[in-house]
């Protein structure tokens, strides 16, 4: 099964703020998508990202895929305090059935 | 359009106790996936069903089941829980499957405290 390590696994900064968050594998990503989840609900589909060195923008967030298909970034821009939720990459294969996710950045966006 | 809706929001049992958790998918949608969340594993793919019949089946042991009705609706079912089956149970359904990297829709969980 692939492992996917999502790095920082708290993050919590000021209104305003650019951060950025790391998914890294050992292995090799078929593709990769990125949720968030906020408190109570269900993870929501923000983009899957599958080419190598492909950058996808949502508004103030940029997704980065890396060269190498084996880490992926998401950067956000002036972060607001709508942004606060737990953030989750997830790709599949690896051996496993299903979406194998990461333990997920959870981010705090104060006012 | 409605979403996922998951039923109940909150459950609380007993060890060795069995439950049931249902799932009601997006209209038109004939793939139901469940996943269980925890503080410790994180996300963790149990199975899916695809027109009522169980087409990948994650890691986790024979007291987890499921079901799939001809409207697409799922249950899952827990035997003789334990208490590290606490956790959050998410279904999410699709209109081709997992296998398909068809997008998936998430509800938003039923909430399992065992005791």
């Amino acid at each position: 099964t692939q492992l996917l390590e999502q790095s920082p696994q708290f993050l919590s900064i000021q209104e305003g703020e650019n951060l950025t968050v790391y998914c890294n594998s050992s292995s090799v990503f078929s593709s990769l998508q990125w949720y968030r989840q906020e408190p109570g609900e269900g993870p929501v589909l923000l983009v899957t990202v599958v080419t190598g060195g492909e950058v996808k923008k949502l508004k103030r967030l940029t997704f980065q895929f890396g060269d190498a298909r084996k880490d992926s970034s998401l950067h956000i821009t002036a972060a607001q305090p709508g942004d606060t939720g737990l953030y989750l990459c997830a790709t599949r294969g690896g051996g496993a059935d299903g979406l194998t996710f990461g333990k997920g950045t959870h981010l705090i966006i104060q006012p | 359009k409605a979403g996922v809706t998951q039923t109940p929001r909150y459950l609380i049992k007993t060890r060795g106790q069995q439950v049931t958790l249902s799932c009601s998918p997006i209209s038109g949608h004939r793939s139901v996936s469940w996943y269980q969340q925890t503080p410790g594993q994180g996300l963790q793919f149990l199975f899916e069903y695809f027109s009522e019949t169980q087409r990948n089946k994650g890691n986790f042991p024979g007291r987890f089941s499921g079901r799939q009705f001809s409207n697409s609706r799922s249950e899952m079912n827990v035997s003789t829980l334990e208490l590290g089956d606490s956790a959050l149970y998410l279904c999410a359904s699709s209109y081709r499957g997992e296998n398909n990297n068809s997008p998936l829709h998430f509800g938003n969980g039923t909430r399992l405290t065992v005791t």
